[in-house]
């Protein structure tokens, strides 16, 4: 069975901390994906990565960076945690050609105090 | 760019009724794919549906249907014989195949399926 795993259902950070947001996937897909999701707004894409090392920047990366040092695994972070970082974030992953057939992890819901 | 418009923030729908939630979607591009996601209180993304623009036929899946207008830029998601599993959130999207191809969501609609 496929799996995108995100290491934390929930997490609980406060205000100016240095947050990671870990995404991990078996099923040896090239294109993975970081989602922000909002009540009202949908989701949106933060940023998202092709290749090992390869990142780019999606419609709100602001506040955020990425890191993709192996295939499998690619991770959100929020160099000084702000309130309105609040927010669940999905991790999703698809094959190089394939952007249309996309996994999802379950979700990380942030809290920022 | 590419923007998905869901007009109905909240749907309800009595159990074993229809219900039919709306997509309006904006783009130039020719070639894409449309999608209806369901997330339900779990939180998992499942896939509901997906319909590619070439094909005029409308994609169904079991109890869900879609309904396909190219010109009108239309794709709204049918739901027959509701269940109580089906209560979730709705997420429509689209992606292109001919630019950066990324997925672009609307807002979401939150059905209730009333016993």
């Amino acid at each position: 069975d496929v799996k995108v795993t995100q290491s934390s259902r929930y997490l609980v950070k406060r205000t100016g901390e240095k947050v990671f947001l870990e995404c991990v996937q078996d099923m040896d897909h090239e294109n993975m994906f970081w989602y922000r999701q909002d009540p009202g707004l949908g989701l949106r894409l933060i940023y998202f990565s092709y290749d090992v090392k390869m990142k780019e920047k999606g419609d709100i990366p602001e506040g955020y960076s990425v890191s993709r040092e192996k295939k499998e695994r690619f991770s959100l972070i929020l160099e000084s945690a702000s309130t309105n970082q609040t927010s669940m974030y999905l991790c999703a992953s698809s094959l190089l050609h394939q952007r249309e057939k996309l996994f999802f992890g379950s979700g990380t819901q942030l809290s920022v105090l | 760019a590419q923007t998905v418009t869901q007009s109905q923030p909240e749907m309800s729908v009595q159990e074993a009724e229809t219900v039919t939630l709306s997509c309006t979607y904006d783009t130039s591009e020719s070639d894409y794919y449309l999608f209806w996601y369901k997330q339900p209180p779990s939180r998992q993304m499942i896939l509901v549906i997906r319909q590619e623009a070439y094909k005029q036929q409308n994609a169904t899946e079991n109890r869900f249907s879609v309904n396909f207008q190219k010109a009108a830029k239309s794709f709204s998601l049918k739901i027959s014989d509701s269940q109580l599993g089906d209560a979730a959130m709705y997420f429509c999207a689209y992606i292109g195949l001919g630019g950066s191809e990324k997925l672009v969501f609307g807002k979401g609609t939150k059905l209730t399926v009333n016993p």
